[in-house]
């Protein structure tokens, strides 16, 4: 069955950077293009970030253009989310989610991995 | 990229039925036959309900339906269940291979 399990998140100071890595199995990794989503505490969903599915192709939300970066290694079947320039309204719980066969749904999700920015 | 509208909350008893809109522009709903709607229950990832638009994915049932009139989407819960009481957000393609969620809508099951 499909699982993806994100890891990587935790307390980190403003202005600081951190990885986020999601581990994909039971699919095909490398026929799939991926997203990472993130969720405030209390607030609702807020798309981040798109990788094609050969990394060929990525694409960001406007607020987090030019400090995040998506990229994938199919050989390891890992998405990854660098985080550079943290702010605190970064603070969010972090999930990867499959583009589904439509192509522009999400299909599958990680549970998620919380990011607290903090001094 | 600004979120797409949909109402704060939204109610029905069981067995009734509830119906959440999801307003955007021409730049995403208005312009793409692409609207997904997850459901999200408290302290859980979102579960994909409807895609493109009305397409049910395999599990999900057939209590759920969506929609689409020009700039506005729709998701029906028929029969509704106390299980369905969750958050739920609307997500369209916005072009150029970004995307936007929804404001999210919390149904109550009375």
């Amino acid at each position: 069955q499909v699982q993806l399990v994100e890891s990587g998140g935790g307390v980190v100071q403003p202005g600081r950077s951190l990885r986020l890595s999601c581990a994909a199995s039971g699919f095909t990794f490398s026929s799939f293009g991926m997203h990472w989503v993130r969720q405030a505490p209390g607030k609702g969903l807020e798309w981040v970030a798109l990788i094609w599915y050969d990394g060929s192709n990525k694409y960001y939300a406007d607020s987090v253009k030019g400090r995040f970066t998506i990229s994938r290694d199919n050989s390891k079947s890992t998405l990854y989310l660098q985080m550079n320039s943290l702010r605190a309204e970064d603070t969010a719980v972090y999930y990867c989610a499959r583009a589904g066969v439509g192509g522009d749904d999400l299909d599958y999700w990680g549970q998620g991995t919380l990011v607290t920015v903090s001094s | 990229q600004s979120a797409l509208t949909q109402p704060p909350s939204a109610s029905g008893s069981p067995g009734q039925s509830v119906t959440i809109s999801c307003t955007g522009t021409s730049s995403d709903i208005g312009g793409y036959n692409s609207v997904s709607w997850y459901q999200q229950h408290p302290g859980k990832a979102p579960k994909l309900m409807i895609y493109e638009v009305s397409k049910r994915p395999s599990g999900v049932p057939d209590r759920f339906s969506g929609s689409k009139s020009g700039y506005t989407a729709s998701l029906t819960v028929s029969g509704l269940q106390a299980e369905d009481e969750a958050d739920y957000y609307c997500y369209s393609y916005a072009g150029s291979d970004v995307y936007v969620f929804g404001t999210g809508t919390t149904v109550t099951v009375l």
